[in-house]
């Protein structure tokens, strides 16, 4: 079976720009996380979705930052515009509610902005 | 205060030795999850332990709520198993928030 899936694997911005990230779930997989990893902050929720529908949005992440899911297996976190402080890995992660539970990761992808 | 607190924050062990990581929490969970991140690379998940113990391979973890704590043990470490752990608790009143302890560095030297 086919993991969690992220593209691109890095990506370099200049401040000011819009970047969309893109994220595949485990097939079957009914919730789906975006985290934002730094060395200072370690791993911030960004959005949470079941079955499509967001429930979690990310509260000081909402002004510049939005997720969409428009099916069960596509995502999309799209940063506008951006700003340098916005540099780090952006992880996507999916799990099966009312199965294992567990949350597998993506291999993340990698933001620049300069 | 941290209702988190992950240790040791870095451990260095000769191979073929064994390596223990503690959890504690100071609030309700629904469980305690384990990850394995190398540098750069992404969280691979070890285990999810909502209670008692649980095997696989060289690793066991035992999650104990009365005592509020969660353990990650390594038998005869190999170098291969250096990198960062991670524990990462599902709060009880919550079906989705994960609380992240701040990782332990594992170094195995040859």
């Amino acid at each position: 079976d086919a993991g969690v899936t992220q593209t691109p694997r890095h990506e370099v911005a200049e401040k000011g720009q819009t970047i969309i990230l893109k994220c595949e779930p485990v097939s079957g997989h009914n919730d789906l996380f975006w985290y934002r990893q730094t060395k200072i902050q370690g791993l911030e929720l960004l959005s949470y979705f079941r079955s499509k529908s967001l429930m979690e949005d990310g509260g000081a992440f909402k002004d510049r930052f939005k997720a969409e899911m428009l099916n069960s297996s596509f995502s999309t976190l799209k940063i506008q515009p951006t700003e340098p402080k916005d540099s780090a890995v952006y992880l996507c992660a999916s799990r099966d509610w009312g199965g294992s539970y567990e949350q597998y990761f993506g291999p993340g992808t990698r933001l620049t902005v300069l | 205060g941290q209702q988190v607190q992950q240790s040791p924050a870095s451990l260095v062990l000769q191979e073929g030795e064994n390596a223990e990581l503690q959890c504690n929490f100071s609030t309700s969970l629904n469980s305690m999850q384990w990850f394995y991140q190398r540098p750069g690379g992404s969280l691979v998940s070890l285990f999810y332990n909502p209670s008692g113990t649980k095997h696989s391979g060289r690793l066991t973890s035992t999650t104990v709520i009365k005592e509020r704590r969660s353990s990650l043990h390594i038998s005869s470490s190999q170098t291969t198993d250096s990198g960062t752990y991670l524990c990462a608790l599902e709060l009880g009143d919550s079906n989705y928030q994960l609380i992240w302890g701040s990782g332990t560095k594992l170094i195995i030297k040859p």
